[in-house]
């Protein structure tokens, strides 16, 4: 299995500021994705990181508000972008070597926006 | 749309007793379930998987079956103890859709000493 680690661990932030999570994977993987999870609430996906290429965007999420980087197999960001109270959330990053086989998560980044 | 849905948000257990976990699924073309124990603080952790050309699976104190018949997914856990208190969560994903998670709403287990 792949561990991941995501930076920062959580943060508070002002409303209309951007924030930039890191998410480290201790192996090549060929999928890493991002999620958000609500307090108390299940995930819904982001995007799926692709390495080398634009993200793709599952519905209600879009690319000037939730910018991601996948530069390489092992490391991509998440940017939240001019922040709201409503973008209080748990992020998560995933990542897998297979699509059919079991994604691994990361502690998450707890984001308040105050 | 389609979903994944569990059947009840809260599961009180004797510890020592077994557990069982349901979930419901409405999308027919998932070919590919898994469930995940998050812990306070913590991201999901995957605990078991199964494919949909089986029925069960056995994992370490767990065991997974599939109905395919009636859409239905449960997570059985033997002898439960105090470290599986937890939300679980099932997920489901499709070859015809690259095998994206969609994750139930979880059931919160609370283990009673």
């Amino acid at each position: 299995s792949a561990v991941i680690s995501q930076k920062p661990s959580r943060d508070i932030c002002q409303r209309g500021t951007s924030l930039t999570i890191q998410c480290q994977v201790d192996s090549q993987v060929t999928m890493m994705f991002w999620y958000r999870q609500q307090p108390g609430q299940s995930l819904t996906l982001i995007a799926t990181a692709n390495q080398g290429s634009e993200a793709t965007y599952e519905s209600g999420f879009v690319i000037d508000k939730f910018p991601i980087s996948r530069p390489n197999l092992t490391f991509s960001t998440l940017t939240v972008s001019n922040m709201s109270p409503e973008d209080s959330s748990i992020y998560l990053c995933a990542g897998g070597f297979y699509s059919n086989q079991p994604q691994h998560f990361g502690d998450g980044t707890r984001l308040s926006i105050l | 749309g389609e979903s994944v849905g569990l059947h009840l948000p809260t599961l009180s257990v004797q510890e020592g007793d077994n557990s069982i976990i349901n979930c419901a699924y409405s999308n027919s073309a998932s070919d590919y379930f898994i469930w995940y124990k998050q812990e306070s603080g913590k991201g999901p952790q995957f605990i078991i998987d199964i494919r949909s050309n089986m029925d069960k699976r056995q994992g370490q104190r767990v065991t997974v079956l599939l109905n395919k018949t009636v859409k239905h997914l449960s997570l059985q856990i033997a002898a439960t103890q105090p470290g599986d208190s937890a939300v679980y969560f099932c997920a489901e994903g499709s070859g015809s859709n690259d095998y994206k998670l969609s994750f139930g709403a979880g059931t919160t287990v609370t283990v009673r000493a």
